[in-house]
């Protein structure tokens, strides 16, 4: 079956150190992957997308992810955090091609000064 | 880049009467809409997916005489909550497809039923 998996629901980390959420699938076809950033009370932004080539995807605020195939997953890191990085963070793929995202359950990303 | 709104951000209504949510894409043509519902510390649930022109398609178990969804043009979706009843307070959540497989998503509107 296909899904996406993010194993930690929540990841505390003191400001300016490393982070890194986790994001696992499972799909038997290519997939297109995605990392969303939702503060409070606010709708999703696209944070940065592996679609094909370079493995290693660089996005907005300083975050990359890069795309495993033989361990199905595509981790967020980043290596320095701010307090404004606190947020919910969401891994989602699309398997198929009814361009529909199958998203993880969210990490919640939270920063201790 | 691609913005797309919401319309209202927040809105109150008493239990029984209609509610109409509209998504926009501002800079750009949608041929996909897809509408959102995200309850408190969940992720987000498809409700539904629209193509302009066409009806739109529903995912098991979300009552489409409930949420009525209308993509009248390349820019415009619409989600009337019918006969809103307290269980349906929540967060909605658009999103928009231009032609590749990134999503836009809307900042959302928040429905509280009485």
């Amino acid at each position: 079956a296909q899904s996406v998996t993010q194993l930690d629901s929540q990841v505390p980390v003191f400001e300016e150190a490393p982070v890194e959420l986790r994001c696992n699938y499972s799909s038997s076809v290519s997939v297109y992957l995605f990392w969303y950033v939702q503060y409070p009370n606010q709708g999703l932004q696209l944070l940065l997308k592996y679609l094909s080539g370079s493995t290693l995807v660089k996005g907005i605020n300083g975050f990359e992810a890069e795309f495993n195939k033989s361990q199905t997953s595509f981790h967020l890191r980043k290596p320095s955090v701010h307090i404004s990085d606190t947020a919910e963070y969401f891994c989602a793929a699309e398997m198929d091609s009814n361009y529909q995202l199958i998203w993880g359950a969210g990490t919640k990303l939270i920063i201790k000064p | 880049g691609a913005v797309v709104s919401q319309h209202p951000s927040r809105v109150i209504c008493k239990s029984g009467t209609s509610v109409k949510i509209e998504c926009r894409s501002l800079d750009f043509q949608a041929t996909t809409m897809f509408w959102y519902r995200q309850f408190p510390k969940q992720s987000l649930m498809l409700m539904a997916t629209s193509n302009e022109g066409s009806k739109a398609t529903y995912e098991q178990g979300v009552e489409k005489d409930k949420f009525l969804i209308n993509h009248a043009s390349l820019t415009l979706s619409t989600l009337t909550v019918t006969s809103a009843h307290p269980e349906d307070s929540s967060f909605y959540i658009c999103s928009a497809r231009e032609g590749g497989s990134t999503q836009y998503f809307g900042p959302g509107t928040r429905l509280t039923v009485l």
